[in-house]
């Protein structure tokens, strides 16, 4: 089946770091990629679509300048976190699938945590 | 705008006995998709089962099953044979038209199997 690696799996760093996580479709070619939010006991939120070559369409409320998503080939997004503080820690999964509708296929997610 | 609602925070079954996840939704679109998850504690989320609005048959995959009520917009998963690995939170999500495969995910069910 379709694989997804999202690395890394668990990040804890200091606050006002940037943090950058990657998201790889390893044997299919994704169109779109997602990027959900999963606070604890929550279930997930998505902040934003990326498609490959163009800008990435971000949900309401999240800030674009603080989650800044790159989508440069058919089989790589990334999410980077800027200048992260306490409040961004979270648990960030991304999903990949193609056109129609076919399943997303996650990534295992990583696990962020801002001392 | 369209939503998915899980009513059951949680669940529990006994070991072999089957058990059935509710989830309902709201939506005027006639062409949507309906999917559901389980997210283990490990955090990753694996895709169970699809169903598009237009199916006329209920969707199977293996012990799972999806009780698809249009009429009463539901779609209910059905585990039969419950094992003690059924054990997580299981999200029921519907990808509405428009492009991109955006999910929209219920609040979740945390589904307990008792040996």
């Amino acid at each position: 089946g379709a694989v997804v690696s999202q690395h890394p799996s668990r990040v804890i760093c200091k606050s006002g770091t940037s943090v950058k996580i990657e998201c790889r479709s390893l044997d299919f070619q994704a169109t779109t990629m997602f990027w959900y939010r999963q606070f604890p006991k929550q279930s997930l939120m998505l902040m934003a679509t990326s498609n490959e070559g163009s800008k990435a369409t971000y949900e309401q409320g999240v800030e674009k300048d603080k989650f800044l998503i790159n989508h440069a080939s058919l089989t790589l997004s990334t999410l980077t976190v800027t200048s992260a503080h306490p409040e961004d820690s979270s648990f960030y999964i991304c999903s990949a699938s193609t056109l129609g509708n076919q399943p997303q296929h996650f990534g295992d997610g990583t696990r962020l945590s801002i001392l | 705008a369209q939503k998915i609602t899980q009513t059951q925070p949680g669940m529990f079954v006994q070991e072999k006995e089957a058990v059935t996840l509710d989830c309902t939704y709201d939506t005027s679109d006639q062409s949507y998709g309906l999917f559901w998850y389980k997210q283990p504690s490990s955090g990753e989320m694996i895709f169970l089962i699809y169903q598009g609005s237009y199916d006329e048959q209920n969707a199977t995959e293996g012990r799972y099953s999806l009780n698809f009520q249009k009429a009463r917009k539901s779609a209910n998963l059905v585990i039969s044979a419950s094992q003690l690995g059924d054990s997580a939170m299981y999200f029921c999500a519907m990808n509405p038209p428009g492009g991109y495969n955006k999910l929209i995910f219920g609040a979740g069910t945390r589904l307990a199997v008792h040996p």
